[in-house]
């Protein structure tokens, strides 16, 4: 089974300043996903972002991009220009094709005014 | 299109009851998986349904089952139910193997 480690239980962020969450996995897989997945206290779980292995280059979205590094099995998440509206609770996720998901524990993140 | 819904939002039962809870996956997604939710242990994979077969299964008990309609809908069921099994329940839905899993908003279960 993959595993997927998030050592950040609780982080906290000045608002405009930047943020990076923190995410390791476990795999002998080549082809797999990895993913951010933000859960506001709404609790609706809302996709950040999405990084397919075989890609070198980095994903981004608007404020949040990813450092994916394959050989090190590190896949961080950095929000720049955070907002108030970041405040959620972070999922780190592994995908292989054709098999389930795996979640971290997840980073609980406040921003503060 | 519409996203994955869930019904019921919430739900209270007591203990030694069943329960059904239902999902409606975003239109031509064919799989749909299920997690559990808590505190204390996080999201825990259940199953995932793909055209109306079970794919993948988590570590749970036999008194957690579920079935996937021909339509892509989804109903899990719990059978005697425990007090630890007050939980958000979510429901995931996704195109393919390759694709993003997409979330509903969750039931929530109290047992009492």
């Amino acid at each position: 089974a993959q595993t997927v480690t998030q050592s950040q239980p609780e982080m906290s962020v000045q608002e405009a300043e930047t943020v990076t969450l923190s995410c390791t996995y476990d795999t002998s897989e080549s082809n797999y996903y990895l993913f951010w997945y933000k859960q506001p206290p709404s609790r609706q779980m809302i996709l950040v972002i999405r990084q397919e292995a075989y890609k070198q280059q980095n994903a981004t979205e608007n404020r949040f991009s990813v450092n994916f590094q394959k050989a090190a099995k590190s896949f961080s998440l950095k929000i720049s220009d955070s907002q108030l509206g970041d405040t959620a609770m972070y999922f780190c996720a592994f995908m292989k094709p054709g098999n389930q998901f795996y979640f971290g524990t997840g980073t609980s993140l406040t921003v503060i005014p | 299109k519409a996203g994955v819904t869930q019904t019921p939002r919430y739900l209270i039962k007591t203990r030694g009851q069943q329960v059904t809870l239902s999902c409606s996956p975003i239109s031509g997604h064919r799989s749909v998986s299920w997690y559990q939710q808590t505190p204390g242990q996080g999201l825990q994979f259940l199953f995932e349904y793909f055209s109306e077969t079970q794919r993948n299964k988590g570590n749970f008990p036999g008194r957690f089952s579920g079935r996937q309609f021909s339509n892509s809908r989804s109903e899990m069921n719990v059978s005697t139910l425990e007090l630890g099994d007050s939980a958000l329940y979510l429901c995931a839905s996704r195109a393919g193997e390759q694709e993003t899993q997409y979330f509903g908003p969750g039931t929530r279960l109290l047992v009492l």
